[in-house]
């Protein structure tokens, strides 16, 4: 079955300096990789994928992901990190069912806190 | 708003009530997808539609667990028989394609007293 782990339950960076929320997968196959962010109350938005291509992936926010085969990782990141980015970050995979369909197989999320 | 939406947000109930959710998926995507997140974990999978017709549900979808999407646009979550056990965040989620991005509703929160 296909798998990510988050290996950091939370990461404490201060504004302006560069960000980085790691997540390595498990696969058989081609990887399709996504992050989403979760807001208090709220439901995920999506960030970015990688099917194909570009090892850099950009996203929504400023945010940028890269895919790294050898190493099996899937790294979020951005350059400058503002307060409004502390969110929860979930890494996820997709995984074939019984069916042929796609599901997505999440991570058990990072914490990102940016301090003013 | 044409993001995918969910109603209620927020639902109290007591062990061994009946509750049911609804989700209302943006309107060209033909697949819908239910999920649950517990506290301090990702969310989890829990059936699978495309247009009405019902293709994949989890081993966590006990049979007190039921879904429906009548006529392939709006799905219904039903809890029969609730457990404390059952509290939960119900996201549920729509797709265009399978290769696509899915796009999550602000999830319905499950209280079981």
């Amino acid at each position: 079955a296909q798998s990510v782990a988050q290996p950091e339950d939370q990461v404490n960076v201060a504004e302006g300096n560069p960000l980085t929320v790691k997540c390595t997968y498990s696969v058989s196959g081609n990887p399709y990789l996504f992050w989403y962010v979760q807001y208090p109350n709220r439901g995920l938005q999506f960030l970015l994928k990688y099917i194909t291509g570009d090892n850099l992936v950009k996203g929504s926010y400023g945010f940028e992901a890269e895919f790294n085969k050898s190493q099996t990782s899937f790294h979020l990141k951005k350059p400058s990190a503002l307060v409004s980015d502390s969110a929860l970050y979930f890494c996820a995979v997709r995984d074939i069912g019984n069916t042929g369909f796609q599901k997505l197989v999440f991570g058990t999320g990072t914490r990102l806190l940016v301090s003013p | 708003d044409t993001g995918v939406s969910q109603d209620p947000r927020h639902k109290i109930t007591k062990r061994g009530q009946n509750v049911t959710f609804r989700c209302d998926p943006i309107s060209e995507h033909n697949r819908l997808y239910w999920y649950r997140q517990t506290l301090g974990q990702g969310p989890e999978f829990l059936t699978y539609f495309q247009n009405e017709a019902q293709l994949e549900k989890s081993r966590l979808l006990s049979d007190r667990f039921s879904a429906e999407r009548p006529k392939g646009s709006f799905s219904t979550l039903e809890i029969q028989r609730t457990e404390q056990g059952d509290s939960a965040m119900y996201l549920c989620a729509s797709s265009l394609r399978d290769s696509g991005e899915q796009f999550f509703g602000p999830g319905t929160r499950l209280t079981v007293l």
